[in-house]
C-alpha cells in the first residue's frame, strides 16, 4: 500500500533558527496537509493545500510558517524563526477526492525539538 | 468551534475482553466520522470511516463503529481484543460545511494485557 514519507524523522534546533520539514505525499493525491501535536496534547490542524496553494489555514498557522510544493514530489512546512513552543510531533497526510472526499493518509511524522 | 470528545484518556484491558471506546463530536451538520490507530512507533493509521448510509461501519482487524446521530457519538467497539490492539486511538471529525480539516479527539491510550 503506498504511504506518506516524511523526513527527517526527528529534528533538532536552536531556538530562531529556519527548520523545513519534509513530506513525500502518496502519488496520486492531490490535497496536502500538515498537522502537529505537542506532547501530551490533541493532534492539531495546521493547513492544507491544493492546487499550488493553501486552500485553509488554522490560527496556529502565522506568518512564521509557510508550505511549499516545490516540485511534483515534496510538500514541505517552513518555519521561519523556530520557538520553543514549536516543539512537537508534526504530520504530514495526503488525500484524493472522487466524487466524495476520501480519508487523509499520514506518515509517520517528524518529531521537532527546539532547545 | 468543532470538538471531538473522548470519554476515556487511558483503557487497561485482558485480552480477550470487549472494548467500547467512546467519542462524541459538537456538531450540528454534516460530518465524516473517523477512527485512526497509532501503534507505538508507527503512524496514524485509518481504523474505520463513516460518511454516509448504514450507521454501523466496519473496518479492519474486527473494529466496528457506530454513528448515532442524535446522541452525536461515534463509539469504537471489538467484542475480544488481543495484545496486538495496545495502541493509541484517536476519533476525528470532519465537518463538511468547514472544508477538509479533521478534528481530533485528545486520544485513548489502550492497553491489553496478555
Amino acid at each position: 500500500e503506498p504511504e506518506v514519507t516524511q523526513t527527517p524523522s526527528h529534528q533538532v534546533t536552536q531556538m530562531g533558527q529556519e527548520v523545513i520539514l519534509r513530506c513525500v505525499p502518496i502519488s496520486n493525491h492531490l490535497y496536502f496537509y500538515w498537522y502537529r501535536q505537542i506532547l501530551g496534547q490533541k493532534v492539531e490542524f495546521l493547513v492544507s493545500f491544493y492546487n499550488n496553494e493553501i486552500s485553509e489555514k488554522s490560527e496556529i498557522f502565522d506568518d512564521q510558517f509557510s508550505v511549499e510544493r516545490p516540485d511534483g514530489s515534496n510538500f514541505t512546512l517552513k518555519i521561519r524563526s523556530t520557538k520553543l513552543e514549536d516543539s512537537a510531533m508534526y504530520f504530514c497526510a495526503s488525500s484524493t477526492r472522487q466524487g466524495v472526499w476520501q480519508p487523509q493518509h499520514f506518515g509517520d511524522g517528524t518529531r521537532l525539538s527546539i532547545l | 468551534a468543532q470538538s471531538v470528545s473522548q470519554h476515556n484518556h487511558h483503557v487497561i484491558l485482558s485480552e480477550a475482553a470487549s472494548l467500547e471506546l467512546g467519542c462524541n463530536y459538537s456538531y450540528g451538520g454534516t460530518v465524516n466520522l473517523f477512527w485512526y490507530v497509532q501503534y507505538p512507533g508507527q503512524h496514524l493509521q485509518l481504523l474505520l470511516k463513516y460518511f454516509s448510509g448504514d450507521p454501523l461501519v466496519k473496518g479492519i482487524k474486527g473494529f466496528e463503529a457506530e454513528f448515532i446521530k442524535s446522541k452525536f457519538s461515534f463509539n469504537l467497539r471489538k467484542p475480544s481484543v488481543q495484545w496486538s490492539d495496545t495502541a493509541e486511538y484517536f476519533c476525528a471529525v470532519i465537518c463538511m460545511e468547514y472544508g477538509n480539516k479533521l478534528v481530533f479527539g485528545a486520544g485513548t491510550i489502550l492497553r491489553v494485557k496478555s
